[in-house]
């Protein structure tokens, strides 16, 4: 079975460009959710989606958004980069709590980097 | 505000050691904790998880033991092998419309030498 898959796997972008990376679930997870992994910042909640719809938002700008496609895969899209938002850019997949557990699967990530 | 506070940032451990790695948290609404480990250019993999209502779980090497009143969890590592070196975080998340995203600590990053 296919685990989360993201793309691509490097992105090079420049200053006040547009980005956006793609995720897909693991097959069966109707929820997704993205978080930013910056060098020495450890792993940072970005947004999350569930059949469909945004349930939840970090600490971040509206410049950050995305959305949730009817299968399930998601895309975020960055607005006007800037240097601060080169990370790698993790997405991850769950079928939502069972039995109080929160199991979250990782993709690999996306590397943006801003120049 | 950092909800989840890791211990040490880096640790060397030879091989047959214990590695031992150390999270607090502040918001008792928490109601999972788990630990993912994570090498290099790869994603983070769930590694071992534990639920406030035990104090302990052991999988395999891996055990996390866990103080609710302390608040405070740790994963211990024994008999460490150099496939082990990698960066571990802990995490934790709680049930709710605004929760299931998971909180991360910072990281430990851990080398164990052959």
């Amino acid at each position: 079975e296919a685990g989360v898959t993201q793309s691509p796997t490097h992105l090079i972008k420049t200053r006040g460009q547009q980005a956006t990376l793609r995720c897909s679930p693991i097959s069966g997870h109707t929820s997704v959710y993205w978080y930013q992994q910056a060098l020495g910042l450890g792993l940072q909640f970005l947004l999350w989606y569930d059949e469909g719809e945004e349930r939840n938002r970090g600490n971040f700008p509206p410049r950050f958004s995305g959305r949730q496609f009817p299968n399930y895969s998601s895309e975020l899209n960055v607005n006007a980069l800037e240097l601060e938002d080169s990370a790698l850019y993790l997405c991850a997949s769950s079928s939502g709590i069972e039995r109080g557990k929160n199991i979250q699967y990782f993709g690999a990530g996306t590397r943006l980097s801003v120049l | 505000q950092q909800q989840v506070k890791q211990s040490p940032q880096s640790l060397i451990v030879q091989k047959g050691g214990i590695s031992i790695i150390n999270c607090a948290y502040e918001n008792t609404a928490f109601d999972y904790f788990p630990w993912y480990q994570q090498f290099p250019g790869k994603g983070p993999a769930l590694l071992i998880a534990i639920r406030p209502d035990v104090s302990e779980k052991k999988e395999g090497r891996f055990t996390i033991s866990f103080n609710k009143s302390a608040k405070q969890f740790s994963l211990h590592i024994m008999d460490s092998q150099p496939g082990d070196s990698a960066t571990y975080f802990c995490a934790a998340s709680a049930r709710g419309a605004a929760g299931n995203k998971l909180t991360f600590g910072g990281g430990t990053r851990v080398l164990v030498k052959p």
